[in-house]
């Protein structure tokens, strides 16, 4: 079956560690997301990539970093310099275009103490 | 700069009942997009319905329909015969020419709860 996968489900890291959180998705969509959604709030864009090795910065990239060196997989980077960085994560994709919807996988929620 | 508001931070609805879940946006495109998700408890977002600005129509999906006012800047969602597994947080979100289509702008969500 076709679909975004997020792994893993529930992740705790001590303050101060580095953390990469996975995304793979099989629907040979061109363009990936993350988000991040803080409760009782909306998402936010974090990063995006519309091709391999090209990505841009959403509207709070600050202490996260990510790659594209595959058209399936867009890895996320929750750095040490991220000051809040406890949050439910959620990656997408949908193909290049306006009115293509993007799909959701099923999120992360990064625990940090 | 693009915004969606969504003014309802919670619905009820009885079982078999239809809701209407408010949506405005702000943007000075012309071309753009409206989307509406559903998150359940599990969190994964669910694509529900979409329409372009130049549709002329209103967009429908199921039970799921799209009250599309352009003048007036609103979006909203309409739920015909609801049903308990309607049961979630509903986000209204927009894509425009302006941020190149890329980037989907979210409202801060309505949760509704559907009663027996």
């Amino acid at each position: 079956d076709g679909g975004i996968t997020q792994s893993p489900k529930y992740l705790f890291r001590k303050e101060g560690q580095n953390v990469t959180l996975s995304c793979e998705q099989n629907l040979n969509h061109d363009a990936m997301y993350w988000y991040r959604q803080d409760p009782g709030q909306g998402l936010r864009l974090i990063y995006y990539s519309q091709i391999v090795n090209d990505f841009q910065k959403g509207d709070i990239a600050e202490g996260y970093s990510v790659s594209r060196e595959k058209k399936e997989s867009f890895p996320l980077t929750v750095t040490s310099a991220q000051k809040n960085p406890t949050a439910f994560y959620l990656c997408a994709s949908s193909k290049a275009g306006a009115s293509y919807e993007q799909y959701f996988g099923p999120g992360t929620r990064l625990t940090v103490t | 700069a693009q915004k969606i508001t969504q003014t309802q931070p919670g619905m009820f609805v009885q079982e078999k009942e239809a809701v209407t879940l408010d949506c405005t946006y702000d943007t000075s495109d012309q071309s753009y997009g409206l989307f509406w998700y559903k998150q359940p408890s599990s969190g994964e977002m669910i694509f529900l319905i979409y329409q372009g600005s130049y549709d002329e129509q209103n967009a429908t999906e199921g039970r799921y329909s799209l009250n599309f006012q352009k003048a007036r800047k609103s979006a909203n969602l309409v739920i015909s015969a609801s049903q308990l597994g309607d049961s979630a947080m509903y986000f209204c979100a927009m894509r425009s020419k302006n941020t190149g289509f890329q980037k989907l702008v979210f409202g801060t969500g309505t949760r509704l709860l559907v009663s027996p």
